[in-house]
């Protein structure tokens, strides 16, 4: 069984400072996904990375992928009340996995004015 | 389009009752999901199905069972409620690339067991 660890659990900041949510795991990925959750919806993806060492930004976002496709980092730079929800990692094995994925505990980021 | 919905939003049931988790897309997408999502614990997979006809078991489908008659359509039901079954129930969708697969999500069901 393939098992994605999500840290830190809980992260509150003030409005303006940087954070990193981890994501790792023993098992090697054929791909990884970030997530954002609402309270009182579904996630919605925010990225793919697919290939180790990858790094991928979106705005403020800076997503990045190890080397061995095994683990992978969300930093967020000067954070916004806006940023707040629930952010969860998401590893795909890949081959015949029928498009499966695993899902780590999730990051709840409060960002504070 | 309306994506993947899900009906209904809110259900109170009590031990013992049963009750199905209405789930559609209009996507035309082949494979679908059912996940629960317990505090602090994710997004745990119940069943999923890779077509019309065609399901299978995920990580937890004690106390779960689902068909796929139609390629829009995924009901869950749960036939003996527990309270263990309290959660909230997201279903999703996905067109599988090679290398990834973004699955579409609904906006879930909050399900609670007395």
């Amino acid at each position: 069984t393939q098992l994605l660890e999500q840290s830190p659990q809980f992260l509150s900041i003030q409005e303006g400072e940087n954070l990193t949510v981890y994501c790792n795991s023993s098992s090697v990925f054929s791909s990884l996904q970030w997530y954002r959750q609402e309270p009182g919806e579904g996630p919605v993806l925010l990225v793919t990375v697919v290939t180790g060492g990858e790094v991928k930004k979106l705005k403020r976002l800076t997503f990045q992928f190890g080397d061995a496709r095994k683990d992978s980092s969300l930093h967020i730079t000067a954070a916004q009340p806006g940023d707040t929800g629930l952010y969860l990692c998401a590893g795909h094995a890949g081959g015949t996995s029928y498009g499966k994925l695993t899902f780590g505990q999730g990051t709840i980021l409060t960002v504070h004015p | 389009n309306a994506g993947v919905t899900q009906t209904p939003k809110f259900r109170i049931l009590k031990i013992g009752q049963s009750m199905t988790l209405q789930c559609a897309q209009d996507m035309n997408h082949n494979y679908m999901y059912w996940y629960r999502q317990d505090p602090g614990m994710g997004l745990k997979l119940i069943y999923y199905s890779v077509g019309a006809g065609i399901t299978d078991k995920g990580e937890v489908p004690n106390g779960y069972n689902v068909s796929r008659s139609t390629t829009e359509d995924f009901p869950l039901r749960l036939e003996l409620a527990a309270p263990s079954q309290t959660s909230v129930y997201f279903c999703a969708s996905s067109y599988p690339q090679r290398g990834t697969n973004e699955q579409f999500f609904g906006p879930g069901t909050r399900l609670t067991v007395l």
